[in-house]
């Protein structure tokens, strides 16, 4: 069965830190990405991921970064958390092609 | 600016009856349609998806139809159960390399029994 898991449910952090989102997924997937969701604006493309050590910014790739080192491994980095950051993020994987993608249960990250 | 628009933030609907949830895009080299189902406290799941070239897909009690020339798709629920309760998604695709998604602002729906 396809799985996408992200490192934690919720997190709080403080303004300033460094927050590491992580997201493994086991379908050997070329593809993977990381939404932020928001009421009113649906799911947004931070960055995404089309193979190991490349990557593409989305649409909102501001005060983000991401690292691919293996094929399973996704990760989400906010170089200094700021409030505007609190929101769930979402972790997804695709084969490639028109395909739907998986999602992950999401991160609830609450900057404060 | 959305490409991608949900215009009702929410639907009721009685239990056995037809849901009907819309979505409007702008971007006409949109070639590729989702819709997704995310409960609370859960990542989003695929739902049912409609390529370009068609104008209607079917999956059991799902249908989505797909309008071009109005840039407009909708999704049936036929009959609704207390179970469809949730936040739907639209999305659409131009494709090619990454595949990136645009997400409408999602519709929740709520089906009463």
């Amino acid at each position: 069965d396809v799985k996408v898991t992200q490192s934690s449910r919720y997190l709080v952090k403080r303004t300033g830190e460094k927050v590491f989102l992580e997201c493994v997924q086991d379908m050997d997937h070329e593809n993977m990405f990381w939404y932020r969701q928001d009421p009113g604006l649906g799911l947004r493309l931070i960055y995404f991921s089309y193979d190991v050590k490349m990557k593409e910014k989305g649409d909102i790739p501001e005060g983000y970064s991401v690292s691919r080192e293996k094929k399973e491994r996704f990760s989400l980095i906010l170089e200094s958390a700021s409030t505007n950051q609190t929101s769930m993020y979402l972790c997804a994987s695709e084969a490639g092609g028109p395909n739907e993608q998986f999602f992950g249960p999401g991160t609830r990250l609450t900057v404060l | 600016d959305q490409q991608v628009k949900q215009n009702s933030p929410s639907l009721s609907v009685q239990e056995g009856r037809i849901s009907i949830l819309n979505c409007d895009y702008t971007n006409s080299m949109f070639d590729y349609f989702l819709w997704y189902k995310k409960y609370p406290a859960e990542g989003p799941t695929f739902l049912i998806s409609i390529s370009s070239i068609k104008d209607k897909n079917e999956d059991g009690r799902f249908t989505v139809f797909l309008n071009k020339s109005a840039k407009h798709l909708s999704l049936h629920i036929v009959p609704s159960q207390p179970g469809d309760s949730a936040v739907y998604f639209c999305a659409a695709t131009l494709g090619g390399y990454g595949n990136k998604l645009v997400f409408g602002a999602g519709t929740i729906l709520r089906v009463k029994s």
